[in-house]
């Protein structure tokens, strides 16, 4: 069983403050680490997908890092904007095909 | 709209009757999943197809719980004998199954709610 843990499990910042959350898992049977941003009401969209140690993502002002050997991503959000309210879920694939969801980081843009 | 589609967006019943739920991936996509997600916690895998066939069911997925994808297109999610602990949100998933990047595009889900 997959043990994936996101932190804070909830954020407020005010509009233009950059910040970033962490996702952590186990290293051993490591194969893909998704990035998931999920609006209320909406379907979970997907940001990125890393399957490499050292990789970097980047979306416009959102941007990830992958570091497989220590077990960890990073989430950046740079000048946060009311619209980057949502959750962002991260989730791990081993070696069978599902995919195993943190409970996410629910951020809160205040305008 | 070329999207993942789920339908109904809402289901209340009430415990012991059955649901059903459905999915409607997008079209070119082979691979089918089905998860729930209850308040506080992530999306959890029930199960998913490759095609029409089941290729894995999650332990979660109870005898109750049976799911199908007749033709490798739309699939089905049925519960039978609801339990008030069949609330949740359920999420549908499709995918073109290609390796480790496979990126998952997901439906709105179906809220029940079991009284």
């Amino acid at each position: 069983i997959l043990n994936v843990e996101q932190s804070p499990q909830s954020l407020h910042v005010q509009e233009g403050d950059s910040t970033n959350f962490t996702c952590s898992f186990p290293s051993s049977n490591f194969y893909a680490l998704h990035w998931y941003r999920w609006e209320t009401a909406k379907s979970p969209e997907a940001l990125f997908v890393m399957t490499l140690n050292g990789d970097e993502k980047k979306k416009g002002r959102i941007s990830a890092t992958l570091n497989t050997k220590e077990g960890y991503s990073y989430l950046y959000i740079k000048g946060s904007q009311p619209e980057d309210s949502a959750t962002y879920l991260c989730a791990l694939s081993g070696s069978a095909r599902q995919l195993t969801f943190g409970s996410g980081t629910q951020l809160t843009v205040l305008p | 709209d070329t999207g993942v589609s789920q339908d109904p967006r809402h289901k209340i019943t009430k415990r012991g009757q059955n649901v059903t739920f459905r999915c409607d991936p997008i079209s070119e996509h082979n691979r089918l999943y089905w998860y729930r997600q209850t308040l506080g916690q992530g999306p959890e895998f029930l199960t998913y197809f490759q095609n029409e066939a089941q290729l894995e069911k999650s332990r979660l997925l109870s005898d109750r719980f049976s799911a199908e994808r007749p033709k490798g297109s739309f699939s089905t999610l049925e519960i039978q004998r609801t339990e008030q602990g069949d609330s949740a949100m359920y999420l549908c998933a499709s995918s073109l199954g290609s390796g480790a990047n496979e990126k998952l595009f997901f439906g709105s889900g179906t809220q029940l709610s079991v009284l």
